[in-house]
């Protein structure tokens, strides 16, 4: 079964502290993604990632980070967070260009 | 800027009829446009997609109809049902490229 898993699900952060968003994918995808999904402005890309250890900033990657050490997993780190990252992130993963891209749940993040 | 771009926030249609979702696009290098469909609570999900050589696309209910040269496309849904309600992304990249741009989404709901 092909699934990209988002942990957590819902998350109350306050101003200020570390959020660390964490996904993982069965598929051995070498691609993944993370976007944010705020009403109105669709899904917009935060980082891609083509494999391990190779990331690059994708349209809005300001107050964000990514770590991924391993194929399957893909974090999204938050270092002090603010009120404006308040959104829906979501996860996702391809097996390369042009191929279907997989989401996972997503995460619904506040910061208070 | 708005690479994609949904004319619709909202499209509300009765049951049995065809629902007709639009999108254009700015950049001409884009040449893979899927559509994805997102139930509440769930993330975006492949629904249908089209490559710029086609200028027609057709999944059962599903069609997509692509003008290259007015760079725009549209969705149609034939025969509507409720379990059709949901918010379609159009989306767009180009060959050799992993990034997909989103469209804001148009929020279908289909009165029984």
């Amino acid at each position: 079964d092909m699934k990209v898993t988002q942990m957590p699900r819902y998350l109350i952060k306050r101003m200020g502290e570390n959020v660390l968003l964490e996904c993982g994918q069965d598929m051995s995808h070498e691609t993944m993604y993370w976007y944010r999904q705020d009403p109105g402005l669709g899904l917009q890309l935060i980082y891609i990632s083509y494999d391990v250890d190779s990331n690059s900033e994708g349209d809005i990657p300001k107050g964000y980070r990514v770590s991924r050490k391993k194929r399957e997993h893909f974090s999204l780190i938050l270092d002090s967070a603010k009120t404006n990252q308040t959104s829906v992130y979501f996860c996702a993963s391809s097996r390369d260009s042009n191929t279907e891209v997989f989401f996972g749940k997503g995460t619904r993040l506040t910061v208070v | 800027q708005q690479q994609v771009r949904q004319s619709s926030q909202s499209l509300t249609v009765w049951e049995g009829e065809t629902a007709i979702l639009n999108c254009s696009y700015e950049n001409s290098a884009f040449d893979y446009f899927p559509w994805y469909q997102q139930f509440p609570g769930e993330g975006p999900a492949l629904l249908i997609a089209i490559r710029s050589v086609s200028d027609k696309k057709e999944d059962g209910r599903f069609t997509i109809f692509f003008n290259k040269r007015e760079k725009n496309l549209s969705l149609h849904i034939k025969d509507s049902q409720p379990g059709d309600s949901a918010t379609y992304f159009c989306a767009a990249s180009w060959s050799n490229y992993n990034v997909l741009y989103f469209g804001s989404g148009t929020k279908l709901t289909v009165e029984p």
